[in-house]
């Protein structure tokens, strides 16, 4: 079965530091795609990061980065000088056969910024 | 980019009504919509994937009598709660697929509903 694991319920850090929140997955199918969504408290899902289980390259988006480790099925997401706004839930997901129609959210983080 | 609409965004309806909810894909067409659904603190829950012109398909664990799903067209997909529930009280998102590129799924900005 599919399963995503985000082992930090909560997360604290201080404005303009960095953070890494922490995602590991199962599976035994060799093509997917992992994703990472924001959601403030507004509700909204927000797509920051795409990783395809064959992409060489972790992938990077402005302060967003996914540091993609295939051997140990981790794809955590570190966030660059972090910002107030930045506080929210942080759901790692997966969607197993990147043309597949089936995503797999991880219970989420949620990310605290101190001021 | 591609934006993806819910209606209503919240509603508070009396228990044993029924309550409609649109999913809309504004500036594309979406041959697959998902719904999920999403408890206080937690994650979210697939319900159903919806596609155009065919049944949708239900999770396991979810009545799909109770949850009515249509997808009448490229554009909207909707989602019935029949005779509600308190216990059905919840926040509800959908999905497009727009399927061009490998990050495809696009949310909508959810409904909370509240049976009283």
């Amino acid at each position: 079965a599919q399963k995503i694991t985000q082992t930090q319920p909560g997360m604290f850090v201080q404005e303009k530091e960095a953070v890494t929140l922490d995602c590991t997955y199962d599976t035994s199918d060799q093509s997917y795609g992992l994703f990472w969504y924001k959601q403030p408290s507004s509700g909204e899902m927000i797509f920051l990061i795409y990783q395809g289980s064959y992409d060489e390259q972790n992938a990077t988006e402005g302060r967003y980065s996914l540091n993609f480790q295939k051997a140990r099925k981790s794809a955590n997401l570190v966030i660059s000088a972090s910002q107030l706004g930045d506080s929210a839930m942080y759901f790692c997901a997966m969607r197993f056969n990147n043309y597949g129609q089936n995503f797999v959210f991880g219970p989420g983080t949620r990310l605290s910024v101190l001021p | 980019g591609a934006v993806v609409s819910q209606h209503p965004s919240r509603v508070i309806c009396k228990s044993g009504t029924s309550v409609k909810i649109e999913c809309r894909s504004l500036d594309f067409q979406a041959t697959t919509m998902f719904w999920y659904r999403q408890f206080p603190k937690k994650s979210l829950m697939l319900m159903a994937t919806s596609n155009e012109g065919s049944k949708a398909t239900y999770e396991q664990g979810v009545e799909k009598d109770k949850f009515l799903i249509n997808h009448a067209s490229l554009t909207l997909s909707t989602l019935t709660v029949t005779s509600a529930h308190p216990e059905d009280s919840s926040f509800y998102i959908c999905s497009a697929d727009r399927g061009v590129r490998r990050e495809t799924q696009y949310f909508g900005p959810g409904t909370r509903l509240l049976v009283l």
